[in-house]
């Protein structure tokens, strides 16, 4: 049980253009969903929190309006990077957190983003 | 604000050998302590979870020991494996801030057969 997926796992696209990643609890219904960058060699920064239903909190220095992040539901959320750059290539990683006060996070296989 | 300290950065050794993985972090105050497995261009796969009032899991050939008030934790390998090789990270959940997960950049190992 407990398996989140991601889609796509590869995304390669030209710079400008927006891209749209998807986030499914696929077993459970997550109350909280987490989107994370991982850059080469480095570890996961946190990029927002989302709740179902409600608006995403970001975290300091990411920016709002170029990480969309959509959670229409118990087990789907979209992170949309808009105006893609080459510096926005990178591995993006959510996780799909179950109810209590602190919750136990499942992670989903990551998407790899390349912008040209 | 958190941060997260893995030691060493990478490692690599013989197939057999015994092998300790360091975390350690600024602020005890936490809820627990999580360590994670990745593959290259992969997810992340959770190994094992201290909660703060424990002292160390196991779970197989892997044991993690946390102490809270030094802020440090422990992975230990036994009779390691080349199915071993990996990054293994070493993440933190802040009393503070529920279930955000404060990640260390992690050690990559790689066993050699």
């Amino acid at each position: 049980g407990a398996v989140v997926s991601q889609h796509p796992s590869w995304v390669i696209c030209k710079s400008g253009t927006s891209v749209k990643i998807e986030c499914r609890s696929l077993d459970f219904q997550a109350t909280t969903m987490f989107w994370y960058r991982q850059f080469p060699k480095q570890s996961l920064m946190l990029m927002a929190t989302s709740n179902e239903g409600s608006k995403a909190t970001y975290e300091q220095g990411v920016e709002k309006d170029k990480f969309l992040i959509n959670h229409a539901s118990l087990t789907l959320s979209t992170l949309t990077v808009t105006s893609a750059h080459p510096e926005d290539s990178s591995f993006y990683i959510c996780s799909a957190g179950t109810s209590g006060w602190v919750e136990t996070q499942y992670f989903g296989p990551g998407t790899r983003l390349l912008v040209l | 604000k958190q941060e997260v300290t893995q030691i060493p950065a990478a490692l690599s050794v013989p197939e057999g050998e015994n092998l300790v993985l360091n975390c350690s972090f600024t602020d005890s105050a936490i809820y627990n302590l999580q360590w994670f497995r990745q593959d290259p261009g992969k997810g992340l796969t959770s190994l094992l979870l201290i909660q703060s009032s424990q002292r160390e899991q196991t779970s197989g050939r892997l044991n993690a020991s946390l102490d809270k008030s030094s802020g440090r934790s422990t992975l230990y390998i036994a009779a390691s494996q080349p199915g071993d090789s990996a990054t293994y990270l070493c993440a933190v959940s802040g009393e503070t801030s529920g279930s955000r997960l404060t990640f260390g950049e992690g050690t990559q190992l790689t066993v050699n057969p």
